[in-house]
């Protein structure tokens, strides 16, 4: 069975902070993607980041960082120097060659003035 | 570029009577998905499209719901007759494969209401 879990499902920081969102996944196909999406208070989801399976480098994007670690079936997300723009529900999926798209159930990141 | 187009953005019905929803992905993308988001469940996908034809409808929650993609630009969600039950925000996404490894655009969603 494949799944994705977020385990935060709330999370207040205040600005400037830097911030973790976990999540883990199962999953028993050798290949896979994990991907990172926003859902801003506006509602539409946006696209964050695309990881394969096959390449655990991180990666950084500005005040975005993501760290994918296979040994303990983990791709998490952190935003340092957090703004009050950050504040939208996170979500964490895992795509199969199936294509089908499992989501997390959302982190919703809260940043405070 | 046009994103996924959805229509309408919110619907407001009452229990029993038919809805259709629309989307129109981004040209070029072979690939098609509708979601539905509650509260409850998060985001659930309802069935998926390859090349305009249905790969997955498991997702379907029950014989009320019915999805078509007549060509490559189109594709509709229908709701007969709908419940209360079936409010949520209905999303829907492309992506340029199936099995590949790209990301699905998402639409912004069409909040249904069904009172």
């Amino acid at each position: 069975a494949q799944k994705v879990t977020q385990a935060q499902t709330e999370i207040s920081v205040v600005e400037k902070e830097d911030v973790t969102l976990d999540c883990v996944y199962e999953t028993r196909d050798t290949t896979y993607y994990l991907f990172w999406y926003k859902q801003p208070p506006s509602g539409e989801l946006v696209f964050l980041i695309r990881r394969n399976s096959f390449d655990e480098q991180n990666e950084i994007s500005g005040r975005y960082s993501w760290n994918f670690q296979k040994s303990t079936s983990s791709f998490n997300f952190t935003i340092t120097a957090s703004q009050v723009v950050d504040s939208a529900v996170y979500f964490c999926a895992l795509k199969s060659n199936t294509g089908k798209l499992i989501f997390g159930q959302g982190t919703t990141l809260q940043v405070k003035p | 570029d046009a994103g996924v187009i959805q229509s309408p953005r919110h619907e407001v019905t009452e229990m029993g009577q038919e809805v259709t929803l629309r989307c129109k992905p981004i040209s070029g993308h072979n690939s098609l998905f509708w979601y539905r988001q509650t509260m409850m469940r998060g985001l659930e996908l309802l069935i998926y499209f390859n090349n305009n034809v249905p790969i997955d409808d498991s997702g379907m929650p029950e014989d009320r719901f019915s999805a078509k993609m007549p060509n490559a630009s189109f594709s509709t969600l229908k709701i007969q007759p709908s419940e209360p039950r079936d409010s949520a925000v209905y999303f829907c996404a492309s992506s340029r494969g199936q099995g590949e490894p790209y990301e699905q655009y998402f639409g912004p969603g069409t909040r249904l209401t069904v009172t």
